[in-house]
């Protein structure tokens, strides 16, 4: 199985410059989610989605869009990239319920020159 | 809303040596709490969970933790270290409102020395 797979791993963007982060899962999660990763401050969640066709704002979702077409998919959109989106990009999803387990992604690294 | 504190940036042990990793949480009623560990370049992994019961929790790669409601912590431990076990941990609470959110302390890094 392949669990829950990000791409692209690494990506180097120039400020203003847009790009997409593709999460997918094979594990029939109801919930998906995207954190980002800086150091100093943990995981800090940017948007989540709660079941396919639904998102919704975390901490920090300034610059960032989200969609879920489809239940297997969730997508991390940033419009018009900035220097402080430079951070490591973690995909992870669970099913509902106070103790579910998040299965994560391995990440994809973004850096915004 | 439900937040976790590890108030360890990094934490240095040697091999063999014991091993106890901090964490406190914000919360009114029972939290659900979780320890997970990263591994370089790696995702997250969980390791054990709490949800009720008894307050010894045993995860895997011989890590255990103990939820103590009056000091609101939910630490975790492992008897002996081994250099395998290098990595970054991270304490982690769901939200109750709904359940839908799951909310990460900022981690802390060990280091095993020979």
């Amino acid at each position: 199985n392949a669990g829950v797979t990000q791409t692209p791993k690494f990506r180097v963007l120039k400020t203003g410059q847009s790009m997409t982060l593709l999460c997918a899962q094979d594990m029939n999660h109801e919930y998906m989610y995207w954190y980002r990763q800086d150091p100093g401050m943990g995981l800090r969640l940017i948007h989540y989605s709660v079941g396919e066709g639904t998102t919704a704002k975390g901490e920090v979702p300034d610059g960032y869009n989200v969609s879920r077409l489809k239940k297997q998919n969730f997508l991390l959109g940033l419009e018009s990239a900035a220097p402080s989106q430079t951070s490591v990009y973690f995909c992870a999803g669970r099913q509902p319920g106070p103790t579910g387990e998040l299965f994560f992604g391995e990440g994809s690294r973004l850096t915004v020159l | 809303a439900q937040s976790v504190t590890q108030p360890d940036i990094h934490i240095t042990v040697s091999e063999g040596a014991s091993l106890e990793l901090r964490c406190n949480y914000s919360y009114g009623a029972t939290p659900y709490l979780f320890w997970y560990v990263q591994s370089p370049g790696q995702g997250l992994q969980l390791l054990l969970k709490y949800f009720s019961g008894d307050t010894l929790v045993q995860g895997i790669k011989g890590f255990e933790a103990e939820f103590k409601r009056s000091q609101s912590s939910f630490n975790l431990r492992k008897p002996s270290v081994h250099w395998s076990d290098a990595a970054e941990y991270f304490c982690a609470v769901t939200d109750s409102g709904g359940y839908q959110k799951v909310t990460f302390g900022t981690g802390t890094k060990l280091q095993v020395i020979p």
